[in-house]
């Protein structure tokens, strides 16, 4: 039972270098998301896709980009990472609105750190 | 935009005893969905229980329950028989009918007292 599956689950970055969180669900979702999680702040949504070759932005997505590669992989780039970026990010999934209350599920987070 | 607030950074609790973790949220909307998940140390989230506004019945499983107060926008978390495996942070999180997306809250520390 793989459910949500992110890679890496660490890493350690230069400022200025660029880098890739891989996302995978099996569960035939169709939308994916990432959050990022900082002390204190709960987990803010940087962006989203509500279906395959859709993608918004979050509550906060500069410094972001995203590819929603298929139905399975949703990827987020960080095209030169800044300090601020140090976080925990969780890709997450979830079936449509119209089979339920939409609760996420959710990987197990990478935890990022940018000196 | 909703936001959801968790007034209380940390709890405490005996083990066997029971908590209850608050949470309350600002929204326009009549018809939304409710939520609290569980991230132990091991920062897997995980769904608690959810709650569906245009029920009035509050939701329960097994020891974990909710006060669902629709019209004071209260949405709390009462975990009965604490146990050490429920210590961790919990988090409310709020949806609503049309929107793709969950906003949460800035989470609650509970820590079980053997």
């Amino acid at each position: 039972n793989a459910g949500v599956t992110q890679t890496p689950k660490f890493q350690v970055l230069k400022t200025g270098q660029s880098m890739t969180l891989q996302c995978a669900q099996d569960m035939n979702h169709n939308s994916m998301y990432w959050y990022r999680q900082d002390p204190g702040m709960g987990l803010r949504l940087i962006y989203y896709s509500a279906s395959e070759g859709t993608t918004d932005k979050g509550e906060v997505p500069n410094g972001y980009n995203v590819s929603r590669l298929n139905k399975r992989e949703f990827s987020l780039r960080l095209e030169s990472a800044a300090p601020s970026q140090t976080s925990v990010y969780f890709c997450a999934s979830s079936p449509t609105r119209d089979r339920g209350p939409g609760e996420l599920f959710f990987g197990e987070g990478s935890r990022l750190t940018v000196l | 935009a909703q936001t959801v607030t968790q007034s209380q950074p940390e709890m405490s609790v005996q083990e066997a005893e029971t908590v209850t973790l608050s949470c309350t949220y600002d929204t326009s909307e009549s018809d939304y969905y409710l939520f609290w998940y569980k991230q132990p140390p091991s920062r897997q989230m995980i769904l608690v229980i959810r709650q569906e506004a245009y029920k009035q019945q509050n939701a329960t499983e097994n020891r974990f329950s909710v006060n669902f107060q629709k019209a004071a926008k209260s949405f709390s978390l009462k975990i009965s028989d604490s146990q050490l495996g429920d210590a961790a942070m919990y988090f409310c999180a709020y949806r609503n009918n049309a929107g793709n997306m969950l906003t949460f809250g800035g989470g609650t520390r509970l820590m079980v007292k053997p």
